[in-house]
C-alpha cells in the first residue's frame, strides 16, 4: 500500500470548515483513499473513502486531485466534537481480501471555540 | 445492537502471566482484526480473521495467538506477557473489505 503524508497537528475554529491535506503521491491506479478518525480514547470510526471522484456524506467530503496525489477531507461545519486524530490511509481494495489497515501518526485536529 | 464488544476494558498483568481478550461482534461480520496501538501511534495489525475458523498473522503477531470457533468471536491470547506488550488492543469487524468498525479498547499493563 502506497505511504501517505499528513501535518502532525491543525487548528480550526468552531463552525468553520476544517480541511485536512493528505499527500500520497506513490498511490497506484487500484488504491483507494479512505479516511478514519480517532477520538480521544476511542477506537477509530470510519468517515469516507473514495477512489477519483469526490465524495460526499453525512459526515465529510473527500476531494482527490486529478492526478490522484492528494486529497483534502473536508468537515463543513466543524464542531468541538471533531476534536481527533485523523487519518488518511491509502490501500488495495482486494475485493473480499481482508488484510488491515495501515495506520501512520495522523493529523491532531484540534477544534477551538 | 452493541456493534463490537471487547471484555475486559483494563488489565495488568505481571511478566509471564497469560491472559486472553475476548471481541465479539453482533453485525454477522465475516472479517475480523486484532490492532495494537503505542502512545503517540497508530494502530498496528495483529492478527486478522476471514472467517469461523481461519486467522492470519499481521504486521507484529509475535508474541499472541488467536482464534475463532465462532463467527461472532474472535480471541486474543498472550501466553507469556512482556512489558513490551503494554499497549492499547483494538478489535474491529467489517462485513466487506471498506469499512472497519472498531470496538472501545482494552488497555492493557504489564508489569
Amino acid at each position: 500500500d502506497a505511504k501517505t503524508t499528513q501535518p502532525t497537528s491543525m487548528d480550526c475554529a468552531e463552525g468553520r470548515a476544517a480541511n485536512l491535506p493528505c499527500n500520497h503521491s506513490t498511490i497506484s491506479g487500484n488504491e483507494y483513499v479512505y479516511w478514519y478518525r480517532q477520538i480521544h480514547s476511542q477506537g477509530p470510526q470510519y468517515i469516507i473513502h473514495g477512489l477519483k471522484n469526490n465524495e460526499t456524506n453525512e459526515m465529510a467530503s473527500l476531494i482527490i486531485t486529478e492526478d490522484r496525489k492528494s486529497s483534502t477531507l473536508i468537515l463543513p461545519h466543524a464542531t468541538l466534537r471533531d476534536t481527533a486524530v485523523y487519518y488518511c490511509i491509502v490501500r488495495v481494495d482486494s475485493g473480499g481480501g481482508a488484510d488491515g489497515l495501515t495506520f501512520g501518526k495522523g493529523t491532531h485536529l484540534i477544534i477551538q471555540p | 445492537n452493541a456493534g463490537v464488544t471487547q471484555t475486559p476494558k483494563f488489565r495488568v498483568l505481571k511478566t509471564g502471566q497469560s491472559m486472553t481478550l475476548l471481541c465479539a461482534q453482533d453485525m454477522n461480520h465475516e472479517y475480523m482484526y486484532w490492532y495494537r496501538q503505542d502512545p503517540g501511534m497508530g494502530l498496528r495489525l495483529i492478527h486478522y480473521s476471514v472467517g469461523e475458523g481461519t486467522t492470519a498473522k499481521g504486521e507484529v503477531p509475535d508474541g499472541y495467538n488467536v482464534s475463532r470457533l465462532k463467527k461472532q468471536n474472535f480471541l486474543l491470547g498472550l501466553e507469556s506477557a512482556a512489558p513490551s506488550q503494554t499497549s492499547v488492543y483494538f478489535c474491529a469487524s467489517s462485513l466487506i473489505w471498506n469499512e472497519q468498525f472498531f470496538g472501545p479498547g482494552t488497555r492493557l499493563t504489564v508489569l
